[in-house]
């Protein structure tokens, strides 16, 4: 059984901070991808990144950037310069390749608030 | 491109009564849709995937017989929850997977809020 595990509930930052949402992830399987997902007041998930297992190259966009550790099975998001509009719920999820498609579990999501 | 859509955005019904939502994938065809529930500051959670042309696999704790799955077209998905109680209230999302397209390739729809008064 997979599982993703994100520790922080809810973060509160000002303006311009910069703020790291932590994801830890446990799966058996040898191939997998993780992702991050945005899901504002609206509900609508906002996909931000997919990473396979393979690939651990940090990566950056702009001010997201994620780190991906296997050694530790974690894949942490940092948010440099936080903006208000950044505020929303943020969801790491990890993939299961299962009878020819994938499917996601998700963490429980970490709630960021940026206020001005 | 890859625009998955869902039909109603929102939906209030009467306890008792059945009330369907549609998921279509509007610019390509895809053979797999899922549909995840969220509860209110919850998380994600899988329903069931829905095969084109075959009977959706339910994931456990899921009743199928409340929660009828019908994907009769590479486009068209949906979810029909029977005999609605306030329990069943949620927000309801599906995915799909492009038809050819690697099986770690999802697309959300925006999502269905159901309310059941």
């Amino acid at each position: 059984a997979q599982k993703v595990t994100q520790a922080q509930t809810e973060i509160s930052v000002v303006e311009k901070e910069d703020v790291t949402l932590d994801c830890v992830y446990e799966t058996r399987d040898t191939t997998y991808y993780l992702f991050w997902y945005k899901q504002p007041p609206s509900g609508e998930l906002v996909f931000l990144i997919r990473r396979n297992s393979f690939d651990e190259q940090n990566e950056i966009s702009g001010r997201y950037s994620w780190n991906f550790q296997k050694s530790t099975s974690s894949f942490n998001f940092t948010i440099t310069a936080s903006q208000v509009v950044d505020s929303a719920v943020y969801f790491c999820a990890l993939s299961e390749f299962n009878s020819g498609y994938s499917t996601l579990t998700f963490g429980k999501g970490t709630m960021l608030l940026v206020s001005p | 491109g890859a625009v998955v859509s869902q039909h109603p955005s929102r939906v209030i019904c009467k306890s008792g009564t059945s009330v369907k939502i549609e998921c279509r994938s509007l610019d390509f065809q895809a053979t797999t849709m899922f549909w995840y529930r969220q509860f209110p500051k919850k998380s994600l959670m899988l329903m069931a995937t829905s095969n084109e042309g075959s009977k959706a696999t339910y994931e456990q704790g899921v009743e199928k017989d409340k929660f009828l799955i019908n994907h009769a077209s590479l486009t068209l998905s949906t979810l029909t929850v029977t005999s609605a109680h306030p329990e069943d209230s949620s927000f309801y999302i599906c995915s799909a997977i492009p038809s050819g397209s690697t099986p770690y390739e999802q697309y959300f729809g925006p999502g269905t809020r159901l309310t059941v008064t």
